[in-house]
């Protein structure tokens, strides 16, 4: 296993359009979490997954994101109509009890 | 929301000096993580800190969990230019886990020049 993956790296996108990214996680972990991180702050929770069911959705999560993991294996985070506010690093991270959390690399979202 | 504060926000210093990060706050953790991040990547793990008053020590650095478990610090001892990087503190929310739900601090950005 190589650790969580994150698709794309980067991406730019003008405002209005809709984005989707995609997270792989470690295989065992069956908690899965997406983080926003803007420059030079640290990350701040949006929603989480323990296997399927999403469990906790951040009130930072405006109704112009959703997220689903189906069949409890690979995420996505979708955010639809785009707004320059949206600009930041999305960091996906698995944990597994013991084990503890594994971050991504991350997808940096420039919106313009 | 348990809340954790970093300090400082930035450092910067030169090869060879020690240097102490703390992350404070005014609730009770059942425990505190540290993390290091490099630009573009996400946050490694670097510690976990459970027991009031733990020390741990990883090779240059020395993690220290405050008695009422409201604090933690980083020591670390004859920086290296490798040591640069944003340091994290992170939290469980009340009653949560290490592995589950996160609170982060704002982190301290570390410049070791050489």
């Amino acid at each position: 296993d190589t650790g969580v993956s994150q698709d794309p790296r980067h991406k730019i996108t003008k405002r209005g359009q809709n984005v989707t990214f995609r997270c792989d996680p470690i295989s065992e972990h069956n908690r899965l979490y997406w983080y926003r991180q803007t420059l030079g702050q640290g990350p701040e929770f949006l929603t989480y997954f323990q296997n399927e069911a999403q469990l906790e959705k951040s009130r930072l999560l405006s109704d112009r994101f959703s997220a689903e993991r189906p069949k409890g294996s690979f995420s996505t985070l979708e955010i639809q109509r785009t707004e320059q506010g949206d600009s930041a690093m999305y960091l996906c991270a698995s944990s597994l009890a013991v084990v503890g959390y594994t971050f991504g690399s991350g997808t940096r979202l420039t919106v313009v | 929301t348990q809340l954790l504060e970093q300090s400082p926000q930035f450092l910067s210093i030169q090869e060879g000096e020690n240097l102490t990060v703390y992350c404070n706050s005014s609730s009770v953790f059942s425990s505190l993580q540290w993390y290091r991040q490099e630009p573009g990547e996400g946050p490694v793990l670097l510690v976990t800190v459970v027991t009031g008053g733990e020390v741990k020590k990883l090779k240059r650095l020395t993690f220290q969990f405050g008695d009422a478990r409201k604090d933690s610090s980083l020591h670390i001892t004859a920086a290296q230019p490798g040591d640069t990087g944003l340091y994290l503190c992170a939290g469980p929310n009340a009653g949560g886990t290490s592995y589950g739900k996160l609170t982060f601090g704002q982190g301290t950005i570390l410049t070791v020049h050489p």
